[in-house]
């Protein structure tokens, strides 16, 4: 079974800084993708960043880019520029692809990112 | 806007109660995927279905079901209500090419007294 792991509860940040989230997870499994979803207090699940791990290039959307190290098991977040908008529940999340996939997203409890003005 | 829709927003009810969430993917998409979000257990797993036809389960209770309609619609039916079964219910969809990510709805928040 695969595990996420979040070990940030809650962060702040102040406008405009740059910010990093942890995740790391733990898996048998080669291939894989791992995503970020954002929950804002609307509760909307939003997707941020999502990384094959495949490829080794970080994937970048923006102002959030990840750093994966696949032989380390960690995939962090980064956000440049932090914006009051970006206040919100951080989840880290994974799923294995190949045979007998049904893709279902194991989730980490999450970091709360509060931007301060 | 993720494109996927849940109805209702919110719902109130009493313990031994039945309600039903209903669910309309992303058009196109052909997986739909519950997800039940409580302050315990975090964001889980519950079921999955694929153009109709169940295709995998997580912790989900014997008091739940869920199916998937012709038109794609999922509804997911939770019975004998109990005051834990209180929590943010998520359906997310997912296409063919890519069924990898997961598009999530706006969730439905059941409250059970």
């Amino acid at each position: 079974a695969q595990t996420v792991t979040q070990s940030q509860p809650e962060m702040s940040v102040q406008e405009a800084e740059t910010v990093t989230l942890s995740c790391t997870y733990d898996t048998s499994e080669n291939n894989y993708y791992l995503f970020w979803y954002k929950q804002p207090p609307s509760r909307q699940m939003i997707l941020v960043i999502r990384q094959e791990a495949y490829k080794q290039q970080n994937a970048t959307e923006n102002r959030f880019s990840v750093n994966f190290q696949k032989a380390a098991k960690s995939f962090s977040l980064k956000i440049s520029d932090s914006q009051l908008g970006d206040t919100a529940m951080y989840f880290c999340a994974f799923t294995r692809l190949g045979g007998g996939s049904n893709y279902k997203l194991t989730f980490g409890k999450g970091t709360l990112l509060t931007v301060n003005p | 806007d993720s494109g996927v829709t849940q109805t209702p927003k919110h719902l109130i009810t009493a313990t031994g109660q039945r309600v039903t969430l209903r669910c309309s993917p992303r058009s196109g998409d052909l997986s739909v995927y519950w997800y039940q979000q409580s302050l315990d257990q975090g964001l889980q797993f519950l079921i999955q279905y694929y153009n109709g036809e169940e295709r995998a389960k997580g912790n989900i209770l014997e008091r739940f079901s869920a199916q998937q309609f012709p038109d794609l619609h999922s509804e997911l039916n939770l019975s004998s209500l109990e005051l834990g079964d209180s929590a943010l219910y998520f359906c997310a969809s997912s296409d063919r090419q890519a069924q990898e990510t997961q598009y999530f709805g706006p969730g439905t928040r059941l409250l059970v007294l």
